[in-house]
């Protein structure tokens, strides 16, 4: 079946300016993660979302970062005002109701100029 | 809090060698385990997982990682390499009644000829 799919698969944007990312999870699963891989900062956890509860953001850096879920679906990262430390690849997961088995997308490579 | 500690940032192995990555973690609770692989070029694939049970874990690909509660270490082996693992490993640790995943900064596996 499809995995994770995420768009786009690259975006260089100029700093300052507002960009979106989007994941579509693989259908049917609760829970969706949002996850950011920089040179400099590894692989960080950023924004949780398990069905219907409040998401767990405690890894967003910034109140520039937001993410939302529509439908219990599909996912947008908003960055506002980004800034060049925000270049990385954001990699989004999802994950069937308590397997513990998160399925990575193959990610979107952010560079801000 | 959580950390995750991968002691080797590199490791050249010659192809059937025999490989081991090291993965210690912090924690002041207990925790599921982890070990990702990231190909080049590729998204983030789960190899293996604890959750309870024997300490001996079996993964994808030959693989075996075995959890040692009193060392807090989750070591991944295989007994014979291919030049098809070369690869980028992340281990991985997740609080019991939370989902996200928090990963070590990864070991980068070459395998040569």
């Amino acid at each position: 079946g499809a995995g994770v799919s995420q768009s786009p698969s690259n975006k260089v944007t100029e700093k300052g300016k507002d960009v979106e990312l989007r994941c579509d999870p693989i259908s049917g699963h609760t829970a969706l993660y949002w996850y950011r891989q920089s040179l400099g900062q590894g692989l960080e956890f950023l924004i949780y979302f398990q069905g219907n509860s409040a998401p767990d953001k405690s890894g967003l850096p910034s109140d520039r970062f937001s993410a939302e879920r529509t439908g219990g679906s599909v996912s947008t990262l908003t960055i506002q005002r980004t800034q060049q430390e925000d270049s990385a690849v954001y990699l989004c997961a999802s994950s069937p109701t308590r397997t513990y088995e998160q399925y990575f997308g193959p990610g979107t490579r952010l560079t801000v100029t | 809090a959580q950390s995750v500690t991968q002691l080797d940032s590199q490791v050249p192995v010659f192809e059937e060698a025999p490989v081991e990555l090291r993965c210690n973690y912090s924690s002041s609770v207990s925790v599921y385990l982890f070990w990702y692989v990231q190909y080049p070029n590729q998204g983030l694939q789960l190899l293996l997982k604890y959750l309870s049970g024997s300490t001996l874990v079996k993964g994808i690909n030959g693989f075996e990682a075995e959890f040692n509660k009193s060392q807090t270490s989750f070591h991944l082996r295989k007994p014979s390499v291919h030049i098809s693992d070369t690869a980028e490993y992340f281990c991985a640790v997740s609080e019991i009644g939370t989902d996200k995943l928090i990963f070590g900064t990864g070991t980068r596996l070459q395998v040569f000829p």
